[in-house]
């Protein structure tokens, strides 16, 4: 089985641009998550789904972010206008509630630098 | 907000067994103790989980003391390639369904 597929895997980008990262969850997982990880804060729960909803979007840091989740195989994160802050590993991942071990399966992130 | 404690970092030699300790001591009844694992570029990986019973399979093993207040992971012969940051997570089981890391230890395997 594929895992969590993540793109692009590395982006540079000037300050005051849009960027859009995008996820495909392991297939029949019914949550999503989405995290940030900096030497500075570690890994941080920015967002997560269940069943395509958005739950919980506290950890989503400031109106330039938001996320999405049109249908159960595709998710986007979206950061507008970006800032050389917002420079991190970003991460996806997907849970499968009813399975025998109730894990997360994360993707190999998105690395983007902000100039 | 994470509700463990654990060691900023360790050594440990090739060949020996790594012991990774962490304290929970506000841990709830329905609450499990996760390991997960981070190696460098990668994604956290899924090692194990219990709940009260000591819980051993193919990548370590894990003691939960009677209290429940604190666990070990044991990593029994440990490699380069183990070299990692471990997290130690706390959570209800299938009814949380947030993971939150906390710093986690890095383990250094020492050639």
């Amino acid at each position: 089985d594929a895992g969590v597929i993540q793109s692009p895997r590395h982006e540079v980008t000037e300050m005051g641009q849009e960027v859009t990262l995008r996820c495909k969850p392991i297939s029949g997982h019914d949550y999503l998550f989405w995290y940030r990880q900096t030497m500075m804060r570690g890994l941080e729960l920015l967002i997560y789904f269940n069943n395509n909803v958005p739950i919980d979007d506290s950890g989503m840091p400031e109106d330039r972010f938001s996320a999405k989740m049109p249908n159960a195989s595709f998710s986007t994160l979206k950061i507008q206008p970006s800032e050389p802050r917002d420079s991190a590993v970003y991460f996806c991942a997907s849970r499968a509630r009813d399975r025998v071990i109730d894990t997360i399966y994360f993707g190999e992130g998105s690395w983007l630098t902000v100039v | 907000d994470a509700k463990t404690t654990q060691p900023p970092s360790m050594d440990c030699a090739e060949g020996r067994a790594a012991n990774l300790p962490c304290n929970h001591s506000t841990i709830s009844g329905n609450e499990y103790v996760y390991w997960y694992r981070q190696i460098h570029s990668q994604g956290p990986q899924y090692i194990i989980h219990g709940l009260k019973n000591n819980e051993t399979n193919e990548m370590a093993s894990l003691i939960i003391t009677e209290d429940r207040k604190s666990s070990t992971l044991i990593l029994p012969h440990a490699t380069l390639r183990d070299t990692a940051v471990y997290y130690c997570i706390v959570r209800a089981g299938r009814r949380d369904d947030k993971i939150i890391f906390g710093k986690g230890t890095r383990l250094h395997i020492l050639p």
